[in-house]
């Protein structure tokens, strides 16, 4: 079962800007760096966004993520059509000595 | 180019035994820790297991513990999944997955503490 809590969905119109927030607790997120992982339709995960608020080369500025305390967040500015994907936040659990990751949240651009 | 190609997915009775394997290309095997992660039809993302580039430490999701198996050839450059009793909740694609250092979240100068690279996966039904 997932530890970390997304919203199960967030949807924008073209161009404008969206959050999908990541709840965890003092073991992970409190703990660990948060990554985001990106799956596109049929396709496979992809990391996203790494140590918080890292980007791969690949990933084009709109994204941008956040941590405070015991919660991340990942904000897509700039919404484009093709960045209608599920996305999964994910950390360590020093407890669980174990990968956690969210419970996903599919973007839908209107 | 980092290459991981999953196999030994298949449809299994419950109660039942299968071996994933995953063969790696495009980097050095052995200074890398692999996971395994699977999704539900329809479902999220769920970490199974993880074992160390050397192969000496390994871990476990607690719903796999004591049932799988997790292993490695670094002179084959291939990374195992020995599940036994399956179950029919075990039903799912099976991603083999890189780390980006030798043990999961050891950081290392430039490594994103999380898991660069994905395979394409390798189905699992578990069915009567």
């Amino acid at each position: 079962q997932s530890v970390l809590t997304q919203p199960p969905s967030a949807s924008g119109t073209p161009g404008q800007r969206v959050h999908i927030s990541c709840s965890g607790s003092t073991s992970n997120i409190g703990s660990n760096p948060v990554t985001w992982y990106q799956q596109l339709p049929g396709r496979a995960p992809k990391l996203l966004m790494y140590r918080n608020n890292y980007r791969p080369s690949w990933v084009p500025d709109r994204f941008s993520g956040s941590n405070s305390g015991t919660s991340a967040s990942l904000a897509i500015s700039g919404l484009q059509a093709e960045d209608e994907a599920d996305y999964y936040c994910a950390a360590w659990d020093d407890s669980l000595n174990g990968y956690v990751f969210g419970t996903g949240t599919k973007v839908t651009v209107l | 180019e980092v290459q991981l190609l999953e196999s030994g997915g298949g449809s299994v009775h419950p109660g039942g035994s299968l071996r994933l394997s995953c063969a790696a290309s495009g980097f050095t095997f052995s200074n890398y820790a692999m996971s395994w992660v699977r999704q539900a039809p329809g479902k999220g993302l769920e970490w199974v297991s993880a074992i160390s580039g050397s192969g000496g430490t390994t871990y476990y999701a607690d719903s796999e513990k004591g049932r799988w198996t997790i292993s490695r050839d670094n002179n084959e450059n291939t990374v195992y999944l020995q599940m036994t009793s399956l179950r029919a909740e075990d039903t799912a694609m099976y991603f083999c997955v890189k780390w980006s250092s030798t043990r999961p979240n050891h950081y290392i100068l430039g490594s994103t503490l999380g898991l660069d690279d994905w395979g394409q996966g390798t189905l699992v039904t578990v069915s009567s």
